[in-house]
């Protein structure tokens, strides 16, 4: 396992409900980000922060609301999604924002929106 | 500028032979090279990775060679087993505005090694 833990792995939500997914990780990383990997396209990187401090705001919609509220947890919080935003939502973490580490990805939420 | 393109989209490659995966980049400031592969169910985890001051990086059936002034990067897998099907993904990163490093994903391709 690669120490990033991601929950819930499937969530299936109507597009007035109001739900969160959480990501923590347990190497003790400074920098944490959060993609969207949908079909046959390249996973995009929606936000990016580096000691709890959002340092990228990757032109996502204002339906997803990012919260970091120490260096080891990461919220995504969603509201009024469409049907278009389904996909795998992946977590990772890295040793340091500002250098080429590896990022360390979590197993993802599958995300499914009615 | 900041595309990665990967090809091909899917791959089948029987047991033992070779899989070639290639990614072609525009952005000259890329610095770092590396290969993610992902099992259904599972997160993306590095494979091997590479900078441009090399042409090639061999760790054990995997490796990658680098073509800097083509601005192609390319995965070998020797040997290939089945356990070895999953998607890769190519990527490049470079030092955005603000500071701090950014990878760009390929679209991935999808590799089955048929036994």
């Amino acid at each position: 396992e690669t120490g990033v833990t991601q929950t819930p792995r499937h969530l299936v939500m109507g597009m007035t409900n109001k739900k969160s997914l959480k990501c923590e990780q347990h190497l003790g990383h400074n920098a944490m980000y959060w993609y969207k990997q949908s079909a046959k396209k390249p996973l995009e990187l929606m936000f990016v922060y580096s000691l709890e401090e959002r340092v990228e705001n990757n032109s996502v919609p204002s339906r997803f609301s990012p919260e970091c509220p120490n260096s080891s947890h990461l919220f995504l919080h969603l509201h009024t999604l469409q049907p278009e935003d389904s996909a795998l939502y992946l977590c990772a973490s890295s040793q340091d924002v500002r250098s080429t580490d590896t990022q360390y990805f979590g197993p993802g939420t599958r995300l499914t929106v009615l | 500028q900041q595309q990665v393109k990967q090809s091909p989209q899917s791959l089948i490659v029987q047991k033992g032979g070779i899989s070639i995966i290639n990614c072609a980049y525009e952005n000259t400031a890329f610095d770092y090279f590396p290969w993610y592969q992902q099992f259904p169910g599972k997160g993306p985890a590095l494979l091997i990775a590479i900078r441009p001051d090399v042409s090639e990086k061999k760790e054990g059936r995997f490796t990658i060679s680098f073509n800097k002034s083509a601005k192609q990067f390319s995965l070998h897998i020797m040997d290939s087993q089945p356990g070895d099907s999953a998607t890769y993904f190519c990527a490049a990163s470079t030092r955005f505005s603000g500071g701090y490093n950014k990878l760009i994903f390929g679209a991935g391709t999808r590799l089955a090694v048929h036994p």
